[in-house]
């Protein structure tokens, strides 16, 4: 079974500053994770995945995230906030190595940035 | 190429009404999985399926099935529906090997669901 808990269902950061959105999962075998970001009334894009590969992973808008396995954490990262990035933003959870599991969503955290 | 498309994008039921909701995967791909997002919570996983199977599925009860066709569109149907039931049910498609998740989920923009 696996889980996963967004740290602040809410942060407010100021544009131009760093983003910095908390994941940690719980997984009983090594897992994929994954970051979705959800504008408002629209479907969940992917940002970035891990599948054990390189444990930095860099996706689109300037977004990266870094598996920690001893954190059991995979923390969203952003070095320059842009009006843009306002949205709500999904970490997620499979089993790797095959399986039809499904993803495992976070609550999400609503990405607030101020002018 | 198209994108996962679903339809309708908004409709109102009331309790014990059905609900058959539609969905077509992105070109290409071989697996669609429904989701059923809550106001104000993430996405919860219903079911996959491939080549025309369900192969995997959450935590939800008989009166949510599916179908999948040889087109590898796909229908979500809801009997009985009950107010807890009102949420944003997300399709996404994927292309995957045997029963391998990539975990690239392509999702559409979703069918808001209300039921009084």
């Amino acid at each position: 079974a696996q889980s996963v808990t967004q740290l602040g269902s809410h942060v407010s950061v100021s544009e131009g500053a760093l983003v910095l959105l908390r994941c940690n999962y719980s997984s009983s075998v090594p897992p994929y994770l994954f970051w979705y970001v959800q504008y408002p009334n629209q479907g969940l894009q992917l940002l970035l995945k891990y599948t054990s590969a390189a444990t930095l992973v860099k996706g689109i808008n300037g977004f990266e995230a870094e598996f920690k396995k001893s954190e059991t954490s995979f923390h969203l990262t952003k070095p320059s906030a842009h009006m843009s990035d306002a949205a709500e933003y999904f970490c997620a959870v499979t089993p790797s190595g095959g399986g039809a599991d499904g993803l495992t969503f976070g609550k999400g955290t609503h990405l607030i940035i101020q002018p | 190429e198209t994108g996962v498309t679903q339809s309708p994008t908004h409709l109102i039921k009331t309790r014990g009404q059905q609900v058959t909701l539609r969905c077509s995967s992105q070109s290409g791909h071989n697996t669609v999985s429904w989701y059923q997002q809550a106001l104000g919570q993430g996405p919860q996983f219903i079911f996959q399926y491939y080549r025309e199977e369900e192969n995997g599925r959450g935590n939800f009860p008989p009166r949510f099935s599916g179908l999948q066709f040889p087109n590898y569109s796909s229908e979500l149907n809801v009997n009985a529906l009950e107010l807890d039931d009102s949420a944003l049910y997300l399709c996404a498609s994927s292309l995957a090997s045997g029963t391998i998740l990539s975990g690239e989920l392509f999702f559409g923009e979703g069918s808001r669901l209300t039921v009084l």
